[in-house]
């Protein structure tokens, strides 16, 4: 079946870096668009970044540009989420997504059950 | 960067009640408007995207509308089964962004 399978989080040091993964199946990877979607405890949801479907374009929200780097391995079906300088804020729940780059009329249909980073010294 | 403004924040509500969730957009977004259920400690669940078309396997009871930068989302007969947090995204700008949710709360 269709799925996404994050992995990769857990405590760190503020300033320090982490990277995450998401590892898919159950569909043509390298045709879709995919997102990370991160979760504060206690609050909504904050898209991060998309990468399109072949990888040659990147967006990114202000809250996380020239700190996080998205990226993708089609051979391997996975999806990743380098994190450098982290930062208190950057504690949350994060999820990948499948879904089109931005300026289409659909949304993330397809959600991985999170993995959690904590910032925290 | 486009805002996503949700009203009410939280709502209570019987089962059996009619719900309506609204959503505005601080510039036109034409129909690029998705709505996600979340469900404490789970994953969103995609609803309905293009701001009326319902995604595959959603009940019928949930509904979308709008256009430009008014939106809403109505549950025709609240169920047990749909007390949970609700959020609107735009897919129109090159950053997405969601509103801040709603929670639907048992009365």
């Amino acid at each position: 079946q269709v799925q996404l399978v994050e992995s990769g989080g857990g405590v760190v040091q503020p300033g320090r870096s982490l990277r995450l993964s998401c590892a898919a199946s159950g569909f043509t990877f390298s045709n879709y668009g995919m997102h990370w979607v991160r979760q504060a405890p206690g609050k909504g949801l904050e898209w991060v970044a998309v990468i399109w479907y072949d990888g040659n374009n990147k967006n990114y929200a202000d809250s996380v540009k020239g700190r996080f780097t998205i990226s993708r391995d089609n051979s391997k079906n996975t999806l990743y989420l380098q994190m450098n300088s982290l930062r208190g804020e950057d504690t949350a729940v994060y999820f990948c997504a499948r879904g089109p780059p931005p300026g289409a009329p659909y949304g993330m249909d397809v959600w991985g059950q999170g993995t959690t980073v904590t910032v925290s010294s | 960067d486009i805002q996503m403004t949700q009203s009410p924040s939280s709502l209570s509500a019987s089962v059996g009640d009619r719900v309506t969730i609204t959503c505005r957009a601080s510039q036109s977004i034409s129909s690029y408007l998705n709505w996600y259920q979340q469900k404490p400690g789970k994953a969103p669940k995609f609803l309905i995207y293009a701001a009326s078309s319902l995604q595959s396997g959603v009940p019928s009871r949930f509904s979308g509308s709008g256009s430009g930068t008014d939106f809403t989302l109505t549950i025709s007969s609240l169920q047990r089964e749909d007390f949970a947090n609700y959020y609107c995204q735009q897919s129109y700008s090159t950053v997405p962004t969601f509103g801040g949710g709603t929670k639907v709360e048992i009365k």
